[in-house]
């Protein structure tokens, strides 16, 4: 069976810091990774995801993330965040012949100024 | 184009009353699914739908029923409310690709459900 944890349910930061929201997954089998964002009122949208290939990932609004399959993590990462930041942001996994996607329970980024 | 909608918003029901959750994409996807959001506990599954016709339990099925007569639409039923079932509920679909595990999943607006 494969499960997601997000290891920070809430993270306060100061405006144009650097963040990094943790994700470690556990899989018997390859595994496919996303980011998703969700805004105050609104549905989640995809910011990046991990196939194959290069380990580091580049997604929308200069976030990155990096899969590290010796740790199995798959951390969010952005140098310099901005107020419209503010978010909750999910860590998902699928894979393993499947097409069912497993969410973690989501990180709550705060941007303060 | 306006990606995946969900109708209604917000619903207040008391317990017993039945209801139906309806959600619409107009991007051609083949699949389907309903999830509900429970602070701290992330999205979980409860439904899904791999085509017109096809429908299959997800984690969270019981309670919930749910019919694909369209394409498009992907209706979520609760015949009898219990306050349990106060939730966020999201649609989203997603088109298979390279393959399914790969895909992205568009998600709708979200309905707020509560249960008195």
């Amino acid at each position: 069976a494969q499960s997601v944890t997000q290891l920070d349910s809430q993270v306060p930061v100061f405006e144009e810091a650097p963040v990094e929201l943790r994700c470690n997954y556990s899989s018997s089998v390859s595994v496919y990774l996303f980011w998703y964002v969700q805004y105050p009122n609104q549905g989640l949208q995809l910011l990046l995801k991990y196939l194959s290939g290069s380990t580091l990932v580049k997604g929308i609004n200069g976030f990155e993330a990096e899969f590290n399959k010796s740790q199995t993590s798959f951390h969010l990462r952005k140098p310099s965040v901005h107020i419209s930041d503010t978010a909750e942001y999910f860590c998902a996994v699928s894979g393993g012949g499947g097409f069912k996607t497993i969410f973690g329970a989501g990180t709550r980024l705060f941007v303060k100024a | 184009n306006a990606g995946v909608t969900q109708t209604p918003k917000f619903r207040v029901l008391k317990t017993g009353q039945s209801m139906t959750l309806l959600c619409a994409q107009d991007m051609n996807h083949e699949y389907m699914y309903w999830y509900r959001q429970d602070p701290g506990m992330g999205l979980r599954l409860i439904h899904y739908s791999v085509g017109e016709g096809t429908t299959a339990k997800g984690e969270v099925p019981d309670g919930y029923n749910v019919s694909r007569l369209k394409k498009q639409n992907f209706l979520l039923g609760l015949e009898s409310a219990a306050p349990s079932q106060t939730s966020v509920y999201f649609c989203a679909s997603s088109y298979p690709r390279t393959g399914s595990s790969t895909d992205t999943q568009y998600f709708g607006p979200g309905t707020r459900l509560t249960v008195l």
